[in-house]
């Protein structure tokens, strides 16, 4: 069974502080992906890596960067939290080539920012 | 710019009945079109999803209905269940470079009435 864990289920910070948020994928999947879900707008793509070290910007980078130094592990990074970026974040994985597409998805990491 | 409008936002219907979820998309370029069902507290998860090549996939009492010309597909649930009670997710694809970015629908929150 794939495996795609999230380093928190529920994250509190204050405005200004930097927050990693932590993904693990235990399938040997080339690409993670980093999505945040708000009600009404779907899941939006923030960041995503197909290598390590390697890494794309997505649809909405800006207040994001992300790291991945390990095939597995792939970690948010907020600068400077904002109280826009209360939200739910969501981690995927996939592979590059075979059946292609499906993404598997983390239980999610609601973080608010007061 | 929204590339995938979903529609309706929210759905109830009673058990038995038929859940009809419909999306529509603007890139022609996108050639894979999948479904991801989420149930609270839990991350998304691939249902069914459709390649332009075909009109319909059938799998056990979930079909979508692909409509090319029209740019538009739907997600049918026959004999809705309580358990089928999640959020619906309409998304579109086209590989890249050996990766694949998802561009999703706002969602459905469909409810199943026993």
């Amino acid at each position: 069974d794939v495996k795609v864990t999230q380093s928190s289920r529920y994250l509190v910070k204050r405005t200004g502080e930097k927050v990693f948020l932590e993904c693990v994928q235990d399938m040997d999947h080339e690409n993670m992906f980093w999505y945040r879900q708000d009600p009404g707008l779907g899941l939006r793509l923030i960041y995503f890596s197909y290598d390590v070290k390697m890494k794309e910007k997505g649809d909405i980078p800006e207040g994001y960067s992300v790291s991945r130094e390990k095939k597995e592990r792939f970690s948010l990074i907020l600068e400077s939290a904002s109280t826009n970026q209360t939200s739910m974040y969501l981690c995927a994985s996939s592979f590059t080539s075979g059946a292609p597409y499906e993404q598997y998805f983390g239980p999610g990491t609601r973080l608010t920012v007061t | 710019q929204q590339q995938v409008k979903q529609s309706p936002q929210s759905l109830i219907v009673q058990k038995g009945g038929i859940s009809i979820i419909n999306c529509a998309y603007e890139n022609t370029a996108f050639d894979y079109f999948p479904w991801y069902q989420q149930f609270p507290g839990k991350g998304p998860a691939l249902l069914i999803a459709i390649r332009p090549d075909v009109s319909e996939k059938k799998e056990g009492r979930f079909t979508i209905s692909f409509n090319k010309s029209a740019k538009q597909f739907s997600l049918h649930i026959m004999d809705s269940q309580p358990g089928d009670s999640a959020t619906y997710f309409c998304a579109a694809s086209k590989e890249s470079g050996g990766y694949n970015k998802l561009i999703f629908g706002a969602g459905t929150r469909l409810a199943v009435h026993p």
